[in-house]
């Protein structure tokens, strides 16, 4: 069965320094992983996805994730934390239903604090 | 570009009266549409999802349906709601591509409700 960890219900960082939010992934096949972000009574926006190719992958307001086979993980990562980086952050991944549509597992979520 | 609407923002409603949310979809065709409930501001749960009109898939049994009338039209009904009802519950679209797993759902502002 398809699932995501996300081991950290929160990540406290201090502005301008490198933060890292962790998530790990059980699939069975190929992985279609991503990144999502949620600030308060807000919807999820969308961050990035890792499909194929480059296991780097950037995405929107200078986060990126780095794609680890090995370890079965997908971290996201930013160099410069700022306050306004304070959210909820959710890891997913994508599972077919059989349908040829395709549902988002995903993670607990881990709170993101980035203080001044 | 496409957007996604949900109203009502919040709603306030007593135990056993009905309810009604709609989400809709602008700038895309035949969209894939999913309903999502959030309890306590961290896992989503998927509750309905649809590939097309008149088409729903329900993940879990609940008080809760779902309808789709239109092509991008998408709305979550209860007759008689209940206390564990309450939480915040967001649409989401996405369009499906060759392949398919890498599709990127994208998700609406979101409904407050709370059952009383």
């Amino acid at each position: 069965a398809q699932s995501v960890a996300q081991p950290e219900d929160q990540v406290n960082v201090a502005e301008g320094n490198p933060l890292t939010v962790k998530c790990t992934y059980s699939v069975s096949g190929n992985p279609y992983l991503f990144w999502y972000v949620q600030y308060p009574n807000r919807g999820l926006q969308f961050l990035l996805k890792y499909i194929t190719g480059d296991n780097l992958v950037k995405g929107s307001y200078g986060f990126e994730a780095e794609f680890n086979k090995s370890q079965t993980s997908f971290h996201l990562k930013k160099p410069s934390a700022l306050v306004s980086d304070s959210a909820l952050y959710f890891c997913a991944v994508s599972h077919s239903w059989g349908d040829s549509s395709y549902k988002l597992i995903f993670g607990s979520g881990t709170r993101l604090l980035v203080r001044p | 570009s496409q957007t996604i609407h949900q109203w009502p923002a919040t709603l306030v409603q007593p135990v056993g009266s009905p309810l009604s949310l709609e989400c809709t979809v602008e700038g895309t065709s035949n969209p894939n549409l999913y309903w999502y409930r959030q309890a306590a501001g961290r896992g989503l749960q998927l509750l309905f999802y649809s590939v097309g009109i008149g088409q729903i898939s329900s993940e879990v049994p609940q008080n809760l349906s779902a309808s789709r009338p239109q092509d991008r039209q998408f709305i979550l009904s209860s007759k008689k709601l209940l206390l564990s009802d309450s939480g915040f519950y967001l649409c989401a679209w996405s369009v499906g591509l060759a392949g398919g797993s890498g599709e990127t759902q994208y998700f609406g502002p979101g409904t407050r409700l709370l059952v009383l």
